[in-house]
């Protein structure tokens, strides 16, 4: 069975630093793909990122970059150069063979001035 | 392009009443989802339909819960008695045939039920 971890339920930024949100996954499948999406207060998902399992470099889309590392099963989301509206909910996510996307439980980021 | 519209945003109700959510995709989007994010959670996929036909409604629990696509466009959510463990949002998203990874979602529906 396919699961998504997040482990960090709650992180702090200072502005204009760089965060890591972490997230591991557990799949015996060979073809996926991993999201980022961030969720305001305001509740729509927004897509962030995607890296498909296939892909050797790392994705990245502005100030935002994915650090795939297969081997281990992690993907995790780096953000680079925090801003205030970086602060949101953030879902990794995974897209299997059977199409379906599984969300992680979600990190909530919250960026101080 | 007009994004995914959901209503109503806001829907509070007392425990075994009745209740319906609308979705209205993106135009030209045959595949539509409905998902239920409870606090603290991230959303999970209650059913999904290739344009009027259900494709996967494995976590929809069908004694409550009922969903339609009239001609492939719009949808409707509706829960039958509700329970106050459906307290949560509702998200509905689309995509397009064959691009089930590249969904957009809509600002979903918060559902308290006391």
């Amino acid at each position: 069975a396919q699961k998504i971890t997040q482990t960090q339920p709650g992180m702090f930024v200072q502005e204009k630093e760089a965060v890591t949100l972490d997230c591991t996954y557990d799949t015996s499948d060979q073809s996926y793909g991993l999201f980022w999406y961030k969720q305001p207060s305001s509740g729509e998902m927004i897509f962030l990122i995607y890296q498909g399992s296939y892909d050797e470099q790392n994705a990245t889309e502005g100030r935002y970059s994915l650090n795939f590392q297969k081997a281990r099963k992690s993907a995790n989301l780096v953000i680079s150069a925090s801003q205030l509206g970086d602060s949101a909910m953030y879902f990794c996510a995974m897209y299997f063979n059977d199409y379906k996307l599984s969300f992680g439980a979600g990190t909530t980021v919250t960026v101080r001035a | 392009e007009a994004g995914v519209a959901q209503s109503p945003r806001y829907k509070i109700i007392e425990k075994r009443q009745s209740v319906a959510f609308w979705c209205n995709p993106i135009s030209g989007h045959a595949t539509l989802y409905w998902y239920q994010q409870i606090l603290g959670q991230g959303p999970k996929l209650l059913i999904q339909f290739q344009n009027n036909g259900v494709v996967d409604d494995s976590q929809l629990p069908k004694d409550r819960f009922s969903a339609e696509r009239l001609k492939g466009v719009d949808s409707t959510l509706k829960i039958q008695p509700a329970k106050l463990e459906d307290s949560a949002v509702y998200l509905c998203a689309s995509s397009t045939s064959g691009r089930a990874y590249e969904q957009y979602f809509g600002p979903g529906t918060r559902l308290t039920v006391t």
